[in-house]
């Protein structure tokens, strides 16, 4: 099976600053790479995604990076706010199944 | 925007009783899934759903778990004997646009 691995588990940063989330995973058939934003007691919401065929997406201050060859696959959020701060969980699409991280809880302190 | 609801919001049980949990996915949508969180947790996949069938479950999803389409608009799961580590929050989703997480089910078992 799949295996995501996330890091770190636990990111501070200061409001403006930018913060990167990293996530790397074992199967080369995984496929779509989603990043959802997570609020204390909230769902999980989709902020970005990325497919395989595709290196790099933006969307405002969000982009997601991908590298197939070494399997791994980052969060970078520019110029962070502190309505950012959340749990960020990353995941892979392998077959019809989404494999999270286990999540990486930032804080923006302002 | 379409949404994924879902029914209760919270429900807490005794240990050894059943729960149904009720999923209404996006109409137009195929795929159905659960997932569940324990708190602080990361989040896991359960069990898939696809042309009124399963197409995929986790080892979590053994036969105390069941899922069900009883009509063209709800999706049901189904804990048949309630443990203690049952207590989680529960999300249905449903694809495959963006994969949509519905609200959540916090499910106590005391």
């Amino acid at each position: 099976g799949e295996n995501v691995e996330q890091h770190p588990s636990t990111l501070s940063v200061q409001e403006g600053d930018s913060a990167v989330i990293k996530c790397t995973y074992s199967d080369s058939a995984s496929n779509y790479f989603p990043w959802y934003k997570q609020e204390l007691g909230k769902r999980p919401q989709l902020i970005i995604d990325i497919r395989s065929n595709v290196g790099e997406k933006k969307d405002q201050r969000i982009a997601v990076t991908l590298n197939k060859t070494a399997k791994h696959f980052s969060l970078h959020i520019t110029e962070t706010q502190p309505e950012d701060s959340a749990v960020y969980f990353c995941a892979a699409l392998r077959g019809n199944q989404f494999y999270f991280g286990t999540g990486t809880s930032l804080t923006v302190i302002p | 925007e379409p949404e994924v609801t879902q029914t209760p919001s919270h429900q807490v049980t005794q240990m050894g009783q059943e729960v149904i949990l009720r999923c209404v996915p996006i109409s137009n949508h195929l795929y159905f899934y659960w997932y569940r969180q324990i708190l602080g947790q990361k989040v896991e996949f359960l069990v898939s759903f696809y042309n009124n069938e399963i197409s995929e479950k986790s080892e979590i999803f053994d036969d105390q778990f069941s899922v069900e389409r009883p009509d063209g608009s709800n999706f049901t799961l189904k804990i048949r004997s309630t443990k203690l580590e049952d207590s989680a929050m529960y999300f249905c989703a449903s694809s495959p646009v963006g994969y949509t997480f519905g609200s959540g089910t916090r499910l106590t078992v005391v």
